[in-house]
């Protein structure tokens, strides 16, 4: 199985700041076929169910502000929030959907500092 | 809109299985994958399979092979999961999610989640 590790664990930001979660799998989820990463990446809120922010990597879902950025390829990723907002408040995951089983990292909780 | 609503609370004794429902509503039933994703209290997101509704195929993850049988009835729209010889941590909020699995592009829309609560 492919095991996605993000990091930090949590992390607290002052609003109008940069959030960077990491995300690392082990091993490509990268479709050379395609040119595609198969990385996506979540937002939870409290009681909510997951939605869906990023997928292949750095496309934006539709109506996600462009606050919310996803970069790299390969084996690592990141997200990036470019000024935090108070509704950003909530826990971050991403996912591999390269090859089954799906897995997704542990989570990332970000707070406001 | 699009929208996948599912069947409510369950509170089962070990060794029961339950039966999840997720009516899909606002497209076409059958272009979509469903996927199943569980997630423990205070825990993160474990994926366990997903059904094709316009074949039946399916793929389970390996974890729950032999407990987990997924199937759909696409006259109403609706997708099942059956969770079958239940233990205390299968207590979870299952989740269905649908892909569009053609260019797989992420579980774009989720239903609103299941509690089930396995107890003696």
């Amino acid at each position: 199985d492919i095991v996605v590790t993000q990091s930090p664990e949590s992390l607290a930001v002052s609003l109008g700041e940069r959030a960077t979660i990491n995300c690392q799998s082990s091993q490509s989820v990268f479709y050379r076929s395609n040119n595609k990463n198969y990385l996506a990446w979540y937002q939870q809120k409290p009681g909510q169910p997951p939605k869906l922010l990023i997928y292949w990597a750095s496309t934006r879902q539709s109506g996600v502000p462009d606050r919310f950025g996803g970069s790299g390829s390969g084996t690592d990723f990141t997200l990036t929030i470019s000024s935090l907002q108070a509704e950003d408040v909530a826990v971050y995951y991403c996912q591999q959907y390269y090859t089954t089983p799906q897995t997704f990292g542990q989570g990332t909780k970000v707070e406001v500092k | 809109q699009v929208q996948l609503v599912q069947s409510g609370a369950e509170l089962k004794k070990p060794g029961a299985s339950v039966k999840v429902s997720c009516k899909a509503s606002g497209y076409t039933f059958s272009g979509f994958y469903i996927h199943w994703v569980r997630q423990a209290p205070g825990q993160g997101l474990e994926w366990m399979g997903w059904i094709n509704p316009y074949s039946g195929g399916t793929e389970y993850a390996q974890k729950f092979q032999g407990r987990v049988t997924m199937t759909r009835d696409t006259s109403i729209s609706t997708a099942y999961m059956e969770l079958s010889s239940l233990r205390s941590d299968d207590t979870a909020v299952y989740f269905c999610a649908r892909e569009y699995h053609f260019d797989s592009s992420g579980f774009d829309s989720w239903g609103q989640g299941t509690l089930v609560t396995v107890s003696s």
